[in-house]
């Protein structure tokens, strides 16, 4: 059972427009939300988070929006720059104090020139 | 501050074997947690140790087993291996802060059976 779902493995966007990276939960007792992003070779490097009492937080060009009726969250990245190519992973948990994760599968971005 | 290292970077074994695979936390960090990565897929818990025990698992069978050591370094230990097992093996060592948690993942251990 895929609690945490990326059901777009990859994405491509031009360098300057908006990266739109989408996650669908199940889990209704998920209270913490995360992003991830992998280079190869590298482990997963945390990018931005948000709580279930929120629904949008913002950091620099990265901006996590939550739907909690929806249960969607999704990252956006703007402007994209070629050096966001990498893996990006959902991930979610079902208390801020926790840091046992569920991880989605994963989107490839790829920003081209 | 080299971060969280794990040794070996790459790792081959026969089925039925046995691994162990090693975690240095961040400084700083006390609790350690691993995660099993597929190919294609994302990183799923199999458990966090802190405070020299393991203090959540997820769903592993037993064969995969850890220890956590006074300076807070960590081993994966896993018995009779199987080809399923071949997996990008990824530590995370973490701690509390106000509100929450730091959280840094190493670059992982690849294991292949063969």
């Amino acid at each position: 059972d895929q609690q945490v779902k990326q059901n777009s493995p990859s994405l491509s966007v031009q360098e300057g427009r908006i990266s739109i990276l989408n996650c669908d939960y199940t889990n209704s007792m998920f209270d913490y939300f995360l992003w991830y992003k992998k280079y190869p070779a590298e482990g997963p490097t945390f990018l931005i988070s948000i709580s279930s009492i929120k629904d949008k937080n913002e950091d620099g060009r990265f901006t996590v929006f939550l739907n909690k009726s929806a249960k969607h969250l999704s990252l956006h990245i703007v402007p994209s720059q070629p050096g966001d190519s990498a893996v990006y992973f959902c991930a979610a948990s079902e208390d801020y104090n926790t840091d046992k994760l569920i991880f989605g599968t994963g989107t490839r971005l790829q920003v081209f020139p | 501050d080299a971060g969280v290292t794990q040794s070996p970077t790459h790792l081959i074994k026969t089925r039925g074997q046995q691994v162990t695979l090693r975690c240095s936390p961040k400084s700083g960090h006390d609790t350690v947690s691993w995660y099993q990565q597929a190919l294609g897929q994302g990183p799923q818990f199999i458990f966090q140790y802190y405070e020299e025990e393991e203090r959540q698992r997820g769903n592993f069978p037993d064969r995969f087993s850890g220890h956590q050591f006074p300076n807070y370094s960590s081993e994966l230990n896993v018995n009779a291996l199987l080809l399923g097992d071949s997996a990008l093996y990824l530590c995370a060592s973490s701690r509390e802060l106000a509100g929450g948690y730091e959280q840094y993942f190493g670059p992982g251990t690849r294991l292949t059976v063969t």
